[in-house]
């Protein structure tokens, strides 16, 4: 069974620095195109960045461009995103995706990041 | 203020049928493909619809999806009362590099 499990969020003051973590579980990450998808509170889903199952080819999105990096460990089959220089608009749930619109789209539950003074 | 535009809201009573629009421009809808999700409040969204037009094992006919130009559509035919959710649209924006999403429809079973 597929499993996803994202851990890491937490209370961060703006300018701060976080690092989430999606443990997966029933598959390889080093197989599948890797996402991490937020959602503020209230408000819709904003696709945030990826990586590719190949190789270390990376997307983020222009919000986040140079601020967070996803990265991969394959030899602990999870996924990671650092995030620095956060802002309040940064707040949100993060969930991990695997294969994001594809045959083997799957999600995890989500973790909250809340960046607060 | 979203790439993608999509109706705040839409209803029906059970049994109807209810369209979603989702409308984009040459960079994103008009270029690559469109994906629909269906989230539950509190819950993690559920894959719909992908390749504009696909339904992935387990989701019944009678969700359908459709593209033209530069816009999608969402149609749920049926209507139930556990169809009350949010539903987006998605796609990838070549400018932008990365995938943009629709604001989401609401749909509410009258």
């Amino acid at each position: 069974e597929v499993q996803l499990v994202e851990s890491g969020g937490d209370l961060v003051h703006p300018g701060g620095s976080l690092r989430l973590s999606c443990a997966a579980s029933g598959f390889t990450v080093s197989n599948s195109w890797m996402h991490w998808v937020r959602q503020a509170p209230g408000k819709g889903l904003v696709w945030v960045a990826r990586i590719a199952d190949y190789g270390s080819r990376t997307d983020h999105a222009e919000s986040v461009r140079g601020r967070f990096t996803i990265s991969r460990d394959n030899a602990k089959n999870m996924v990671f995103l650092q995030m620095s220089l956060l802002r309040a608009e940064d707040t949100a749930v993060y969930y991990c995706v695997r294969d994001f619109g594809g045959g083997d789209d799957s999600w995890g539950q989500g973790t909250l990041v809340t960046v607060s003074s | 203020q979203s790439v993608l535009t999509q109706p705040p809201s839409a209803s029906g009573t059970p049994g109807q049928r209810v369209t979603i629009s989702c409308s984009g421009s040459s960079s994103n809808i008009g270029n690559d493909n469109v994906y629909w999700y269906r989230q539950v409040p509190g819950t993690a969204p559920k894959l719909l619809i992908y390749k504009n037009i696909h339904r992935p094992s387990g989701v019944p006919d009678r969700f359908s999806g459709s593209k033209s130009g530069t816009s999608a559509s969402l149609a749920i035919s049926g209507l139930r009362p556990d169809d009350e959710a949010d539903y987006y649209c998605v796609g990838w924006d070549a400018i932008l590099s990365g995938y943009v999403f629709g604001s989401g429809t609401w749909v509410t079973v009258l």
